[in-house]
């Protein structure tokens, strides 16, 4: 695998709290990118970035907010949690950060978010 | 925007048989293509990729897959499946361009190899 590690690995949570999943990448690659997966759906786009405080929507985005302060690290908040949030999510990264835009993702190990 | 249909939702198949999982996309301008298989609670390992040259696009573990842009097809073959391939496959898609090549995914084929 990459060197692309999740954090938390599992979450419960309550509807209405603030939640922060972590990406943390030791690859340099330039591009990351949040989906969530769930059944009948397979994965969805909810953010990505192309640097360093440079980020855009993806196809799900309502009720997410993202941010990229370095390289290495690519946040997903979730600002109040709702039970329609309870998935699994991934982080993926591509191209290398002196390259253009990578043509494969990698992916991490995922979080299970569960929200009661 | 690109799309990616998968018409299989499950694929049961003995062991030792061949099989073969379709995938076909919708994409307005030229695309990229991929195949991902998850195995129970892990994250996608890549299979194989079409990015250009050959249509028949050999990967890991024995899988082949032949992109068809008359028929706006990506099917992943393999000729003799192992009880060890039981997994999720994903089939993606993304435009072939420079920058963040934001994948759309299908929503999986569920392979059961059964002994």
């Amino acid at each position: 695998d990459a060197g692309i590690t999740q954090s938390p690995r599992h979450k419960v949570t309550e509807t209405g709290t603030p939640v922060t999943l972590r990406c943390h990448q030791t690859e340099n690659h330039r591009y990351m990118y949040w989906y969530r997966q769930d059944p009948g759906h397979g994965l969805r786009l909810i953010h990505y970035s192309y640097g360093v405080k440079d980020t855009d929507k993806g196809e799900v985005s309502d009720g997410y907010s993202v941010s990229r302060s370095k390289t290495e690290d690519f946040l997903l908040t979730l600002e109040s949690a709702t039970s329609s949030q309870t998935s699994v999510y991934f982080c993926a990264i591509s191209g290398l950060s002196w390259g253009p835009g990578g043509n494969e993702q990698f992916f991490g190990p995922g979080t299970r978010l569960t929200v009661l | 925007a690109q799309s990616v249909t998968q018409l299989d939702s499950q694929v049961p198949v003995f062991e030792e048989a061949p099989v073969e999982l379709r995938c076909n996309y919708s994409s307005s301008v030229s695309v990229y293509l991929f195949w991902y298989v998850q195995y129970p609670n892990q994250g996608l390992q890549l299979l194989l990729k079409y990015l250009s040259g050959s249509t028949l696009v050999k990967g890991i573990n024995g899988f082949e897959a032949e992109f068809n842009k008359s028929q706006t097809s990506f099917h992943l073959r393999k000729p003799s499946v192992h009880i060890s391939d039981t997994a999720e496959y994903f089939c993606a898609v993304s435009a072939d361009q420079t920058g963040a090549n934001n994948l759309f995914f299908g929503t999986g084929t569920r392979l059961t190899v059964i002994p």
